[in-house]
This record gives structure tokens, sequence and C-alpha cells, in this order.
């Protein structure tokens, strides 16, 4: 079974500041990891994923994530905030292959401070 | 744009009936659907698998007389909370994977917020 430990449930920064919301997972298996964020009152919208190859992914808006086996980490980050980017973000894992549904962390709520 | 709906997005009942929440794929066939529940500043935890054409696996906890699942189209899932109580209020959210996509993102509904009183 997967697990996912998103260590940080807050986490405010000031605007145009570097943020990185942590997120570590637990697998016997290969896997598959995402990020989604949240907006108050809305479902989830895919912000980046890794499958394979590169270990650095990134987003449109300026995230990224690495992922890194040894730490079994995939860390978001990004070097520059925007109000705009408060919201809730959540870390995710699947096992490739087959239809299977994906394990959530907690999630870390990220308020940008003007 | 949105590749899966839901419907509605609130709804507000009286306790003891019955509120039915519907989530569509809209561009894809999906032989299974993912129901997860969302309370407040928590994380989001699977509830059911809904499978076309059969039953929906429910996750240990999850009752499944109460929360009935019908998947009876490829593109049509059904969560009926059943004799609702306020301890169901909470945030629905479906979601759906391509077929045959291999990358295992999944989409998600914009999730039906539920309140009983």
């Amino acid at each position: 079974a997967q697990s996912v430990t998103q260590l940080d449930s807050q986490v405010p920064v000031f605007e145009e500041a570097p943020v990185e919301l942590r997120c570590n997972y637990s697998s016997s298996v290969s896997v598959y990891l995402f990020w989604y964020v949240q907006y108050p009152n809305q479902g989830l919208q895919l912000l980046l994923k890794y499958l394979s190859g590169s270990t650095l992914v990134e987003s449109i808006n300026g995230f990224e994530a690495e992922f890194n086996k040894s730490q079994t980490s995939f860390h978001l980050r990004k070097p520059s905030v925007h109000i705009s980017d408060t919201a809730e973000y959540f870390c995710a894992v699947s096992r490739p292959g087959g239809n299977t549904p994906l394990v959530f962390g907690k999630g870390t709520r990220l308020s940008v401070i003007a | 744009g949105a590749v899966v709906s839901q419907h509605p997005s609130w709804v507000i009942c009286k306790s003891g009936t019955s509120v039915k929440i519907e989530c569509r794929s809209l561009d894809f066939q999906a032989t299974t659907m993912f129901w997860y529940r969302q309370f407040p500043k928590q994380s989001l935890m699977l509830m059911a698998t809904s499978n076309e054409g059969s039953k929906a696996t429910y996750e240990q906890g999850v009752e499944k007389d109460k929360f009935l699942i019908n998947h009876a189209s490829l593109t049509l899932s059904t969560l009926t909370v059943t004799s609702a109580h306020p301890e169901d209020s909470s945030f629905y959210i479906c979601s759906a994977r391509r077929p045959g996509s291999g990358t295992g993102e999944l989409f998600f509904g914009e999730g039906s917020r539920l309140t009983v009183l």
C-alpha cells in the first residue's frame, strides 16, 4: 500500500518570496506522483505529475517538483509566489498500471501575504 | 475545460431525506469512477470505486447502504446519501481517468457540498 505525508499543514509566505511544500511518500512498488491544487469550494486541479524520465517536472504557472527516489520525496517549489497562489495543495501517489485511485496526503494550506 | 462534472454544487437538505449527486465524464467513457469525501480542512478520503455495470467497491468503514452508488452508464455515476444526517455534511468529489491514457492522472469534478440540517 502507498501513503503520503505532507509535514506542513500550513505555510504562510510573503508575496514574491520562494516557497517549498514538502511531500514524502511510502511505497513498496514504483509510483506515479502528483501535486493537485484546490481553491475554496472547488474540485482539484492537476498542477504537475511525475511518471518517469526527468526527475524535475514543471507546471505552466512557475511551480516545479523534483522526484527524489532515495529520499522518497516529491517537494513542490516556486521561486516567487503570488497572492493568487493561495490555496490548498495536495500531494498524491498512485500505482502505475490498472485503474487505481490516488492516495492523498493531508494537504498544505499555502497562504500568500501581501 | 472540465472533463468531469458534478451536480449539484451545493445542496441543503433536512435530516432524514436522501440526496443524489451526479458525476459525469464529459468527453470520455469511464468504466471506473472514484468517489472521495473531504471534511473541512482535511484531505480526501476514498469512499468507493464505482464500476460501470457492476457493484461498487467500498472502502473499509464506509456504509454501502448509506452511500448508494450507481454506475449505470459509461459517462454517469451517482452517489445517493440515504437518510442523511448532520454528520453526513461534507464535500463530496468524484473523479475519473481517461481510459488507455496510462498517465495515472485523475480528473476531478467540481465537488458537491452537502449540508444536512
